[in-house]
């Protein structure tokens, strides 16, 4: 157990429609970062948040949205789905960035599945 | 852009084999992390090295930074059908996102 919890496990919706996935950091960490895993493809960097505020952002959609709230949670909305946008959504935290090794630990994903 | 390259992409080898999975950049990291990910799951940490030439063992699992830290290498002896997973390189710069390998897929036959 990383100590990063992801709600919820499975997600299952339709076309057009808007979900919001959300992710409970390892205690203490201030980072955390989302990342996309379609079939077959490795982890897609999405966006960083540091202690509340956007910090690099990747690959992500403008559908796609993310923010980290004063508790250190973070939310990923998706927004206008489509039948691409299925995939596994991990999150995972680090202590700080530039502090340490810049290690992360992974939630257990959310796997998206959009009909 | 930062770059890690990991090989072999897949691998299958008899219980007992040996084997090392190669990750490789022409950029230099300030730490290397190994994540073990099993279908449906999230990725595990399995080990963070930092110092150029460091080697550390994790029971049959030994990893090496290269001495440049361009490069890593994680090396099974006597693989077992337990090892079976996808096995990820991570590359981080001090304060930026991890740069992460395609990885490497083992398969252990019984």
């Amino acid at each position: 157990d990383s100590g990063v919890t992801q709600t919820p496990k499975h997600l299952i919706t339709a076309t057009g429609q808007r979900v919001t996935l959300r992710c409970s950091p390892r205690s203490g960490d201030l980072s955390v970062y989302w990342y996309q895993q379609s079939l077959d493809q490795g982890l897609q960097f999405l966006i960083q948040y540091y202690n509340g505020e956007e910090r690099a952002k990747g690959n992500i959609l403008e559908r796609f949205s993310a923010q980290q709230f004063p508790d250190l949670h973070s939310e990923l909305n998706l927004s206008s789905l489509e039948l691409g946008d299925s995939a596994l959504y991990f999150c995972a935290s680090s202590i700080q960035p530039g502090q340490g090794t810049d290690t992360q630990y992974f939630g257990p994903g959310t796997r998206l599945t959009v009909l | 852009t930062q770059l890690l390259e990991q090989s072999p992409q897949f691998l299958s080898i008899q219980e007992g084999e040996n084997l090392t999975v190669y990750c490789n950049s022409s950029s230099v990291f300030s730490s290397l992390q190994w994540y073990r990910q099993e279908p449906g799951e999230g990725p595990v940490l399995l080990v963070t090295v930092v110092t150029g030439g460091e080697v550390k063992k994790l029971k049959r699992l030994t990893f090496q930074f290269g001495d440049a830290r361009k490069d890593s290498s994680l090396h099974i002896t006597a693989a077992q059908p337990g090892d079976t997973g996808l096995y990820l390189c991570a590359g981080g710069t001090s304060g930026s996102r991890l740069t992460f390998g395609e990885g490497t897929q083992l398969t252990v036959n019984p």
